[in-house]
């Protein structure tokens, strides 16, 4: 069974940072590009960085360019987020997700874990 | 503020049809392929069509997707009171820098 697990949330105050972290498990970790995904308490869901299957690409939204960093290690089939700077705007629960490209170019985000809650208050 | 556009509820009977509409540009629907993903009350969403029109294995086929144009649209046929959940578009944009983009999410209401 395809299965992702994050951890590492938690309360933090502003300007701090934190380290979120997704194992995988049930499948070929090395294959496919992960993602985070974001919603924010009531909220709609916002993408936040994605890495490809061999850390050659990666992208981060506009809102967390040059505070947060996607990575992933592949011997311990995990993906991680490192956030710093952190604002109350980034309160939010933290989900990663599989990434699948098509040949064709087409992608998609499936599964996704169960997330991971950060809450940036004083 | 999403670049992709879908009203915020939609609502029918149960067995009736329901459409949700998810507006774009040539910047992201236009020249991309579009997913659709369903979030039921306090879960994690669920991928429900990719590559505009496909079903995952598992997905009834209740559900079906198109595009044309700068536009997707997911619709759900013999409308049940399981698919009460919140309803996301999604695609690729390159408007200003290579981001993925959710739409504005739809509740669907079964009446």
């Amino acid at each position: 069974e395809v299965q992702l697990v994050e951890s590492g949330g938690g309360l933090v105050q502003p300007g701090g940072s934190l380290r979120l972290s997704c194992a995988a498990s049930g499948f070929t970790f090395t294959n496919f590009g992960m993602s985070w995904i974001r919603q924010a308490p009531g909220k709609g869901l916002e993408w936040v960085s994605y890495i490809s299957s061999n850390n050659s690409t990666m992208y981060h939204a506009d809102s967390v360019k040059g505070r947060f960093t996607i990575s992933r290690d592949s011997a311990k089939n995990s993906l991680y987020l490192q956030m710093n700077s952190l604002r109350a705007e980034d309160t939010a629960l933290y989900y990663c997700a599989r990434a699948t490209t098509d040949t064709g170019g087409g992608s998609w985000f499936a599964p996704w874990g169960q997330g991971t809650l950060v809450t940036v208050s004083s | 503020q999403s670049v992709l556009t879908q009203p915020p509820s939609v609502s029918a009977a149960p067995g009736q049809k329901v459409t949700i509409s998810c507006s774009g540009s040539s910047f992201n629907i236009g020249n991309n392929y579009v997913s659709w993903y369903q979030q039921l009350p306090g879960t994690a969403p669920k991928l429900l069509i990719y590559d505009n029109n496909k079903r995952p294995s598992g997905i009834p086929d209740r559900f079906s997707g198109s595009k044309s144009g700068t536009s997707a649209t997911l619709g759900i046929t013999g409308l049940q009171t399981g698919d009460e959940a919140e309803y996301y578009c999604g695609t690729w944009d390159s408007s200003l820098s290579v981001r993925f983009v959710f739409g504005t999410g739809t509740q669907v209401t079964v009446l």
